[in-house]
């Protein structure tokens, strides 16, 4: 079963304070994993794809990484603008449409 | 240009009640995407749409939830006999092709009393 597991469930920073957060999952045949991030009471607003192992994408304080069972999310320097659940999900196989496997998140909170 | 839209932004519905909810896409994008969020967790996908056509509704959790989409553009997710249960945030979301990044509305908040 295709499954996306993010940790930690939440994390608190002080601003400035640079982390990661993970994205581990089980696929059959990854198509394409995605991160979001989404404010209270809101839509998810995209963020990233990565489509293989060793890519890495950047954006601003932002970088997301990919290896064959998981992915990275890391902060650096963050401030408290960036304060948000980041959502994990993933898109499987090429016969599987497009519809996306979640994670249940990570609450970020940043103090100054 | 437009992003995703959604309304109602908020709904409050009885039990056993009937709702529609409505999403508009990004213009030119062929799929669509329904998906529900309870509160601390992550999107649970519902059904999509290739077109005019659902090509995988295999999210839909009864037969109470039906969703349409007749001029591939506009989509309406239609939940009959609601219960306490539906109660969630629903999120629409609209992709160039079916493997594409996908992009949120806003969501509806439903409530069933």
């Amino acid at each position: 079963e295709d499954q996306v597991t993010q940790s930690p469930e939440a994390l608190r920073l002080q601003e400035g304070e640079s982390s990661s957060l993970n994205c581990s999952y089980t696929v059959s045949g990854l198509r394409g994993l995605f991160w979001y991030r989404q404010d209270p009471g809101k839509g998810p607003e995209f963020l990233f794809t990565l489509y293989s192992a060793g890519e890495e994408k950047e954006k601003e304080r932002l970088k997301a990484t990919l290896t064959k069972k998981e992915s990275f999310l890391h902060i650096t320097a963050p401030k408290p603008e960036d304060s948000a659940t980041y959502l994990c999900a993933v898109q499987a196989g090429y016969n599987q449409g497009g519809k996306l496997i979640f994670g249940q998140g990570t609450e970020l909170s940043v103090k100054p | 240009g437009a992003g995703v839209s959604q309304t109602p932004s908020n709904k409050v519905t009885e039990k056993g009640k009937y709702v529609e909810l409505r999403c508009d896409p990004i213009s030119g994008h062929t799929a669509l995407y329904w998906y529900r969020q309870s509160l601390g967790q992550g999107p649970e996908f519902l059904i999509y749409f290739q077109g005019t056509g659902a090509a995988d509704d295999s999210g839909l959790p009864n037969d109470r939830f039906f969703a349409v989409r007749p001029e591939g553009s506009v989509s309406t997710l239609k939940i009959q006999r609601t219960e306490r249960g539906d109660s969630a945030m629903y999120l629409c979301a609209s992709s160039l092709t079916e493997y594409n990044e996908q992009f949120f509305g806003p969501g509806t908040r439903l409530t069933v009393l």
